[in-house]
């Protein structure tokens, strides 16, 4: 399974945008890039994913790089509410079990 | 609503006294998965079943049973539980799996927080 490597932490201010960077140097083509968070006592909940062209939702923006190498979730608007663990993962294409491989993730820190 | 449930939300237990932890979900899912959270090592998948008496083990089965006979419910089940399956536990669920299309967003249920003592 390709990886994900993400920044353990950061901070922003309320009302600001925030940028969380994700770099996949090892995806495949048929990688799809998802982005999924943890609010604190909560389970995972879906964010936003792509394949090659930037997409948005009423809840973000995720901007993929040309090469598909990298990746930037943007919040336009940081809230209090927004503070979570974000993570970045790769999913093939075709899976047989679906299954979602975690990492550590980035720790967002939103400062009123 | 549409959701994932989970009980119970908080469980404490001593070794070897089987129990169960309920899932269930009434988005008329076909996929629903367990994983179990731990500090340092993220969430890992523990079964999964893709449809209804369908099921396959995930990364870390060892101790673990699960069972699929109505679409919405999914539980776990420690035969005999032991200290190190103390950890967060997290249900989810999936719309679909035609064409096994990896976009489908998964829906999580809240938790359960098992401690064996």
């Amino acid at each position: 399974d390709a990886k994900t490597t993400q920044p353990n932490s950061m901070e922003s201010n309320e009302e600001e945008p925030v940028h969380l960077p994700c770099n996949h140097s090892t995806i495949s083509g048929t990688d799809y890039i998802h982005w999924y968070r943890q609010l604190p006592s909560q389970g995972p909940e879906y964010v936003i994913h792509g394949l090659t062209s930037n997409v948005n939702n009423r809840m973000a923006s995720l901007a993929i790089a040309e090469d598909r190498k990298s990746s930037t979730l943007i919040l336009h608007r940081a809230t209090l509410r927004d503070a979570a663990v974000y993570y970045c993962i790769l999913r093939p294409r075709f899976h047989s079990s679906y299954k979602l491989i975690f990492g550590s993730g980035t720790r967002l820190l939103v400062r009123p | 609503e549409a959701q994932v449930t989970q009980n119970p939300r908080y469980l404490i237990t001593v070794t070897g006294k089987k129990l169960t932890v309920t899932c269930s979900q009434n988005m008329n899912h076909e996929y629903m998965s367990w994983y179990r959270q731990d500090p340092g090592l993220g969430l890992r998948q523990i079964y999964y079943s893709m449809n209804v008496e369908v099921t396959d083990k995930g990364d870390v089965p060892e101790g673990y049973k699960v069972s699929r006979k109505e679409k919405r419910n999914f539980p776990l089940i420690l035969e005999s539980p032991s200290p190190n399956q103390t950890s967060l536990y997290f249900c989810a669920s999936s719309p679909g799996t035609s064409g096994r299309s990896s976009y489908n967003e998964q829906f999580f249920g809240p938790g359960t927080r098992l401690t064996v003592l």
